[in-house]
């Protein structure tokens, strides 16, 4: 049972490059988000999924997309990343619907250049 | 959902008790107050929730006032492993509710 996972752990992109950051949970849990962490600062949603098939906007949304590909896996995808973007991604996951307790992956080092 | 105010940052002894303050006074009634940890950057990690009554586990104890505005984490005997940043949030159970705030928590040091 290895939780929530993410990969990759780190990442370095250009100016104006695409990439997909991937979660996968094995909990079988509904409810999966997606997070960003800027240095010495808090949390802040920029997607979740309330179910398979269903993803809604958080706080932060602006630049980002997400797939629920299926109960088990939630991917974010940036199109044309800026060095805004630069943070801390971690993606969670919780049962039996959004608003209970959440579990967190390990996180994916972001650098955009 | 409602928000949630924290210190920033609070020390305490190792060995001694650590008691971090939330306030949540716009919580509703269906409303859970739940208290993750964040240690050096690794992913958040559950503590601990309650609704309104008290609660303990094997971390921490969740004192909740019966106003249910505010709350208090209590870990009983610090160490320095307990070195984190806490966050408390509050989140309904309710499926269209939404989503949770973390805001920036409690930087909380264990002294020697």
């Amino acid at each position: 049972n290895a939780g929530v996972t993410q990969t990759p752990k780190f990442q370095v992109l250009k100016t104006g490059q695409s990439m997909t950051l991937q979660c996968a949970q094995d909990m079988n849990h509904n409810s999966m988000y997606w997070y960003r962490q800027d240095p010495g600062m808090g949390l802040r949603l920029i997607y979740y999924s309330a179910s398979e098939g269903t993803t809604d906007k958080g706080e932060v949304p602006n630049g980002y997309n997400v797939s629920r590909l299926n109960k088990r896996e939630f991917s974010l995808r940036l199109e044309s990343a800026a060095p805004s973007q630069t943070s801390v991604y971690f993606c969670a996951s919780s049962l039996p619907t959004i608003g209970g307790t959440q579990y967190f992956g390990p996180g994916t080092r972001l650098t955009v250049l | 959902d409602a928000k949630t105010t924290q210190p920033p940052s609070m020390d305490c002894a190792e060995g001694r008790a650590a008691n971090l303050p939330c306030n949540h006074s716009t919580i509703s009634g269906n409303e859970y107050v739940y208290w993750y940890r964040q240690i050096h950057s690794q992913g958040p990690q559950y503590i601990i929730h309650g609704l309104k009554n008290n609660e303990t586990n094997e971390m921490a104890s969740l004192i909740i006032t019966e106003d249910r505005k505010s709350s208090t984490l209590i870990l009983p005997h610090a160490t320095l492993r307990d070195t984190a940043v806490y966050y408390c949030i509050v989140s309904s159970k309710n499926a269209n509710a939404g989503k949770s705030t973390f805001g920036d928590g409690t930087t909380l040091t264990v002294k020697p």
